[in-house]
């Protein structure tokens, strides 16, 4: 049962434009999500979230959109660069309890030069 | 900078062997989590503590167990290895209040023939 789901295993975005990377969540106990990203050979490494209480949090090139009512939520990179080439995982926590984490099961972004 | 450190980057053991992987944190976080990732299924979560000496099932902990005999070190033993645990196993620490970000160790290539 993947409670937490990224349906693109795989994106390609020219250096400069826009890439949007996209999560859907179906336990409506989650209330703080984040995004990491994963390069080969290393861990992942935590880069943006976002709290129920907000629908958009912004760091530089990275922001995050949350639409509760639809249970998605999307990372926007822009403008991509090529460094930005990383798997990244959408990732959620529930409220109460454990700090347990859900994960997606990623999205490989390509930015091509 | 918090620093996870996995005991191995590449381990190879054969069927039916004891194994152990070792993970260090250096900033006193309350929490430990190991994963595991596998292609096409993201990060899954196999163990996590909160505390010296507790420990909680995650999502697939059969044919496992954890050791937390200090805050620092958190320890994943598969009891009996078996080929379908060949994987990348990754630990992560993060602090014991809500919300926090997990730091990532660089992974545990284990290879089980």
């Amino acid at each position: 049962d993947q409670q937490v789901k990224q349906n693109s295993p795989s994106l390609s975005v020219q250096e400069g434009r826009i890439s949007i990377l996209n999560c859907d969540y179906t336990n409506s106990m989650f209330d703080y999500f984040l995004w990491y990203k994963k390069y080969p050979a290393e861990g992942p490494t935590f880069l943006i979230s976002i709290s129920s209480i907000k629908d958009k949090n912004e760091d530089g090139r990275f922001t995050v959109f949350l639409n509760k009512s639809a249970k998605h939520l999307s990372l926007h990179i822009v403008p991509s660069q090529p460094g930005d080439s990383a798997v990244y995982f959408c990732a959620a926590i529930r409220s109460g309890g454990y700090q347990k984490v859900t994960f997606g099961t990623g999205t490989k972004l390509q930015v091509i030069p | 900078d918090v620093k996870v450190t996995q005991s191995s980057r590449y381990l190879v053991k054969r069927t039916g062997e004891k194994v152990f992987l070792e993970c260090v944190q250096d900033m006193d976080h309350e929490n430990m989590f190991w994963y595991r990732q596998d292609p096409g299924l993201g990060l899954r979560l196999i163990y996590f503590s909160y505390d010296v000496k507790m420990k909680e099932k995650g999502d697939i902990p059969e044919g496992y167990s954890v050791s937390r005999e200090k805050k620092e070190r958190f320890s994943l033993i598969l009891e009996s290895a078996s080929t379908n645990q060949t994987s990348m196993y990754l630990c992560a620490s993060s602090l014991g209040v809500r919300n926090q970000p997990q730091h990532f160790g660089d992974g545990t290539r284990l290879s089980i023939l």
